[in-house]
């Protein structure tokens, strides 16, 4: 069965580093979203892209992040400057479409611990 | 303003017995309404998802829901709860089946022998 993939599965890095998600959509899905849930709270919408621009993306996502589709498979997040509060698990999805009745598929989640 | 709520954060009951996992919802236009869950080490998956139609759905794992816009509430089901349910519940609600949704926080499920 197709899945959506991520890694690495847990990353540290330090406060102010840089730091790139990747995320492995299902290959004929056109859709890509990012969602992060901080430890103890609610799973959050950050971006969802398409055609390689983003087509909506939430307040969370300021300038400090952002999301590239380097190549045909790969579909990236990046945060320039991390903070102690960017600390979350990190979930990739992809869809086929984003209509009426689309499913979204989620990976299993970066763990992302800023010290 | 768009909410979705999980009023049990953690839940526990015997294997065989039955379940029932709470979800309300705000949201100001037509719902698409759906239940996730995630093992521990794995994504989120899919279990059901409501979009139009008959209210009662049936998802995977032998799980359905009920949604009742009377009570904006779109609540869990399963007749007989199996030890390899065990896992983390999430509700969510949006406009499309993909994007921008919203989730609870989440009803951690433990199942005792």
């Amino acid at each position: 069965e197709p899945e959506v993939t991520q890694t690495p599965s847990h990353q540290v890095t330090q406060m102010g580093q840089e730091v790139i998600l990747r995320c492995v959509p299902i290959s004929n899905h056109l859709y890509f979203y990012w969602y992060r849930q901080i430890l103890g709270q609610k799973v959050e919408f950050l971006v969802s892209f398409y055609n390689n621009e983003i087509s909506e993306k939430s307040e969370i996502f300021d300038d400090q992040f952002s999301v590239e589709r380097p190549d045909g498979s790969n579909f990236t997040l990046k945060i320039r400057s991390t903070k102690l509060e960017d600390s979350a698990m990190y979930f990739c999805a992809s869809s086929e479409a984003t209509g009426r009745g689309t499913e979204a598929f989620f990976g299993q989640g970066t763990r992302l611990t800023v010290v | 303003a768009q909410s979705v709520t999980q009023p049990d954060i953690h839940i526990t009951v015997s294997e065989g017995a039955s379940l029932e996992l709470r979800c309300n919802y705000s949201y100001g236009a037509t719902p698409y309404l759906f239940w996730y869950v995630q093992s521990p080490g794995q994504g989120l998956q899919l279990l059901l998802k409501y979009f139009s139609g008959d209210t009662l759905v049936q998802g995977i794992k032998g799980f359905e829901a009920e949604f009742k816009r009377s009570q904006s509430s779109f609540n869990l089901r399963k007749p007989s709860v199996h030890w390899s349910d065990a896992a983390e519940y999430f509700c969510a609600v949006g406009t499309t089946g993909a994007n921008n949704l919203f989730f609870g926080t989440g009803t951690r499920l433990t199942v005792i022998p």
